[in-house]
């Protein structure tokens, strides 16, 4: 079942901060964050892992609630690069396997 | 340099035809995916495969058939059976997820295919 993100859309401004959620209604082993842009593939930005490890390659942090099945993705101060469309992917079960799902995604527009 | 190469990147279809979009990884990866996007509904998998000669339907698989005969190959055809067949067609690729290495997926540029 698809993940829900929240918002479905964000702008910002320069310098503001932003937070997308992603929750689902099963266990999850895994949470991926990815960002899009307009027109490109998307690209990896972090993923969490059930039991608290985080990996990721970009200077943004989020969390994994394990027990609600959440994940949220906090963008701080944020610039013009972090505009694109932001989705979460899920791997449930017991273990880091099988299929990814991906939320609707979240649209991000920060202005100048 | 190593990635994934879809093709074509635009394709044209009448109804009733099939049609098979390529997709070539040569990043040694074992696991392949299939993802279709909409405006408004994210990346929803048709399929995937996590070995050679073997695949699994995704969520939207009706309409749409896959072979992983060759490692680095996830073809994808298009059958006249999918009743609503245009949208942006998105391949991936990544290490066999597992403990220690995190499973992230490599994608494509993707194919858009349109019905006329």
């Amino acid at each position: 079942q698809q993940p829900v993100q929240s918002p479905q859309a964000v702008i910002l401004r320069e310098g503001e901060d932003a937070v997308i959620n992603c929750s689902s209604s099963k266990a999850l082993y895994s949470v991926h964050w990815y960002r899009q842009k307009h027109g490109e593939a998307p690209v990896f930005l972090m993923i969490l892992l059930k039991g608290g490890e985080q990996k990721g390659h970009e200077k943004i942090s989020a969390s994994f609630n394990e027990k609600k099945q959440q994940s949220s993705l906090y963008l701080t101060a944020s610039q013009l690069s972090y505009s694109g469309t932001y989705f979460c992917g899920t791997r449930t079960g017991s273990g880091n396997t099988g299929k990814l799902i991906f939320g609707q995604g979240t649209t991000l527009q920060v202005k100048p | 340099d190593g990635g994934i190469t879809q093709s074509p990147k635009y394709l044209f279809r009448k109804e009733g035809q099939n049609v098979t979009l390529s997709c070539e990884q040569n990043l040694n990866h074992d696991a392949m995916y299939w993802y279709r996007q909409d405006p408004g509904q994210g990346l929803r998998l048709i399929y995937y495969s996590q070995i050679v000669n073997d695949f699994q339907k995704g969520d939207i698989a009706e309409g749409y058939s896959v072979s992983r005969e060759k490692k680095e190959s996830f073809p994808l055809t298009v059958t006249s059976a999918q009743k609503n067949p245009t949208a942006f067609y998105l391949c991936a690729s990544s290490i066999y997820p597992g403990t220690g290495n995190t499973g992230e997926l490599f994608f494509g540029e993707g194919s858009r295919l349109t019905v006329l």
